[in-house]
């Protein structure tokens, strides 16, 4: 089993809409939990933390469930520079390893 | 200010060529990471270091080699070149990872 999963995706979405995405993981022992965002041929940039009473930027909410597994992230309002590749990612402070999952596209319509 | 610089930005090689791609970041990090990142899919990890003098093999070490003599370095380094090593490379630094990695703009490499 992976360490991360995400669906990939694409999810097509118009403008206005509200959409979200899981990501599970494999290893309890992953400490911190983050998404990342990732524009066409572009590095990853950090979104946000994942905190366990979750935590919200803007249109952006994001919760983490430790007795699932999974974290989420809810986009209110899409606009169509949200357009990009979100990326799930774990820390491990026991390891020091970032484990990163495959991502999920999201492509926001007119 | 510059953060992580990688270089090449591109590279061709061929089958059985050696190159090493170059990391530094100058934001005084404990923590590097090196990642390929293939087509349509996500970062996998190759090597990371928790500090100079120490390094550790992450998901997909086969192929590559790595050092970290100094806090600012971390190069990778491929041996025997091969067409499945085209990718693009990223290499990340942080304080840790519980916060947030700061990335390179990424090395393309092609293997002909």
């Amino acid at each position: 089993r992976k360490e991360v999963e995400q669906d990939p995706g694409p999810f097509n979405v118009p403008e206005g809409a509200t959409v979200a995405f899981n990501c599970t993981y494999s290893n309890s022992a992953s400490q911190s939990f983050f998404w990342y965002r990732q524009d066409c041929r572009k590095e990853p940039k950090l979104l946000m933390s994942v905190y366990s009473s979750g935590n919200e930027d803007g249109r952006f909410t994001a919760q983490l469930n430790r007795a699932s597994q999974y974290i989420s992230l809810l986009i209110r309002d899409s606009k169509l520079s949200d357009s990009a590749t979100y990326l799930c990612v774990l820390g491990s402070s026991n390891t020091g390893k970032l484990i990163f999952g495959q991502g999920t596209t999201l492509q926001v319509k007119p | 200010n510059a953060g992580v610089t990688q270089t090449p930005k591109f590279r061709i090689l061929k089958i059985g060529q050696s190159m090493t791609l170059q990391c530094t970041q100058d934001m005084n990090h404990n923590y590097m990471y090196w990642y390929r990142q293939d087509p349509g899919m996500g970062l996998k990890l190759i090597y990371y270091s928790v500090g100079a003098g120490i390094t550790d093999k992450g998901e997909v070490p086969n192929g590559y080699n790595v050092s970290r003599s100094t806090t600012e370095d971390f190069p990778l380094r491929l041996e025997l070149a091969a067409p499945s090593q085209t990718s693009v490379y990223f290499c990340a630094s942080s304080t840790g990872p519980h916060t947030e990695a700061f990335f390179g703009q990424g090395t393309r490499l092609t293997v002909v």
